[in-house]
């Protein structure tokens, strides 16, 4: 199975601040990575797919990156209602793996 | 709009069986790839089976063999039969639909991407 390993696994930022989260696969996936935003106690949202192609109606602030093994999920300006979970996931060869997830928190 | 409702879970004891039904609506379920993920109390999502639009299924290691995913086209739903369950099976357990908005085709290439999801329905295996 594929591994996919996320850095860091939490975080605080202000808002406002710029913010990266990593994420690794354990061989190469080319750009089939999506990432997702989970509010607690809520269902996950589809943020970006295929590395770097926005959801409609997920704002601009979010953009991802990268190809093969490394990949990036930046948000440019962080704003209240982005304080949350986030989850890369590979969709290169079943299982389409997660991450473990970075936890976004308010400093 | 789509839509996608769980129902099924509940407290079963470890060794036990439990189904759960996706109830789909304004989609086709049989047109469409779709998932079951869950989620451990406190913990990351995990991925654990999907079943394509032909009928192709695929499970996570740790459901091989115990889980069966399938669908009911007449009643629109979507199924997770859960065999001989363990107290690590315990979870929130959430169905998703890839690509809802059309096909998964992008560039020449087919990108697959959970982007409905519903709600959840919370299993419990607890003596």
């Amino acid at each position: 199975d594929i591994q996919m390993t996320q850095s860091p696994s939490s975080l605080s930022a202000s808002v406002g601040d710029r913010v990266t989260i990593t994420c690794r696969a354990s061989q190469s996936i080319s750009n089939y990575l999506n990432w997702y935003q989970q509010q607690p106690g809520k269902a996950p949202k589809l943020l970006i797919y295929a590395a770097s192609s926005l959801q409609s109606g997920v704002p601009s602030r979010f953009s991802g990156s990268g190809s093969g093994t490394d990949f990036t999920l930046t948000i440019s300006s962080l704003q209240p209602e982005d304080f949350a979970t986030y989850y890369c996931q590979q969709s290169y060869r079943t299982p389409w793996t997660f991450g473990q997830g970075t936890k976004v928190e308010i400093k | 709009e789509v839509q996608l409702v769980e129902t099924g879970g509940g407290l079963i004891q470890p060794g036990g069986s439990l189904r759960l039904s996706c109830a789909a609506s304004d989609f086709t379920v049989s047109n469409k790839y779709m998932s079951w993920v869950r989620q451990a109390p406190g913990k990351g999502l995990e991925w654990v089976s999907v079943i394509y639009s032909g009928g192709t299924t695929y499970y996570a290691d740790s459901v091989k063999g115990r889980f069966t995913i399938s669908r009911d086209n007449s009643k629109n739903t979507l199924y997770l039969q859960m065999n001989s369950l363990r107290a690590e099976d315990t979870a929130m357990y959430y169905c998703a639909i890839y690509c809802s908005g059309g096909s998964c085709y992008s560039g020449g290439y087919y990108y697959y991407y959970m982007d409905v999801w519903g709600k959840g329905t919370t299993v419990t295996v607890s003596s």
